[in-house]
């Protein structure tokens, strides 16, 4: 069975700087989806960026980018020139290449500074 | 994007009573629905996969005759919480994809925010 490991449970940034958060993942498969949530104090999941393994350019979305490392498994978030908005829990997931079922680490509650 | 509204977005029930929470596709049709249950600054723990005319398939631990899961219409999912207890409160989200495949996000719905009392 696939696991998602975030080993971060709270990271600070300063406003306008940039935080890198830390993923993980177990997994047999070569192909397949990985992607990170926002969830705000709103608790409405919100898609951040996604990425696709057999893909090895990095995904980026304007401020937010990741560093995946297939080998390594290892997929990090790194969001640049923060601002108060992107606090909130972040969730990292996994997906099968066929089939919808997420699996998701614990989670890093990302607090922003001003 | 797609949307998906829940309702409600907040009950309160009490202790032996059942509670329903609807997931609504409001633009697509969901042949898959999935519930969740999170609680406070934890995960999303997966409780159930909602097929659209068949039974549902739920997670190991997950008491199917506690949480029923019907989805009688392919823009609709009900979780009805039978027999709630004070440990059941929990927050509950759903989320549907708007198709089958690889390229097909799942969408979430705004969650509910149960409390038995």
């Amino acid at each position: 069975a696939q696991t998602v490991t975030q080993s971060q449970p709270e990271m600070s940034v300063q406003e306008a700087e940039t935080v890198t958060l830390s993923c993980t993942y177990d997994t047999s498969e070569s192909d397949y989806y990985l992607f990170w949530y926002k969830q705000p104090p709103s608790r409405q999941m919100i898609l951040v960026i996604r990425q696709e393994a057999y893909k090895q350019q990095n995904a980026t979305e304007n401020r937010f980018s990741v560093n995946f490392q297939k080998a390594a498994k290892s997929f990090s978030l790194k969001i640049s020139d923060s601002q108060l908005g992107d606090a909130a829990m972040y969730f990292c997931a996994y997906r099968r290449l066929y089939g919808n079922k997420l699996v998701f680490g614990a989670g890093t509650i990302l607090r922003v500074k001003s | 994007g797609a949307v998906v509204s829940q309702h409600p977005s907040w009950v309160i029930c009490k202790s032996g009573t059942s509670v329903k929470i609807e997931c609504r596709s409001l633009d697509f049709q969901a042949t898959t629905m999935f519930w969740y249950r999170q609680f406070p600054k934890q995960s999303l723990m997966l409780m159930a996969t909602s097929n659209e005319g068949s039974k549902a398939t739920y997670e190991q631990g997950v008491e199917k005759d506690k949480f029923l899961i019907n989805h009688a219409s392919l823009t609709l999912s009900t979780l009805t919480v039978t027999s709630a207890h004070p440990e059941d409160s929990s927050f509950y989200i759903c989320s549907a994809p708007p198709g089958l495949g690889r390229n097909y996000e799942q969408y979430f719905g705004p969650g509910t925010r149960l409390t038995v009392t």
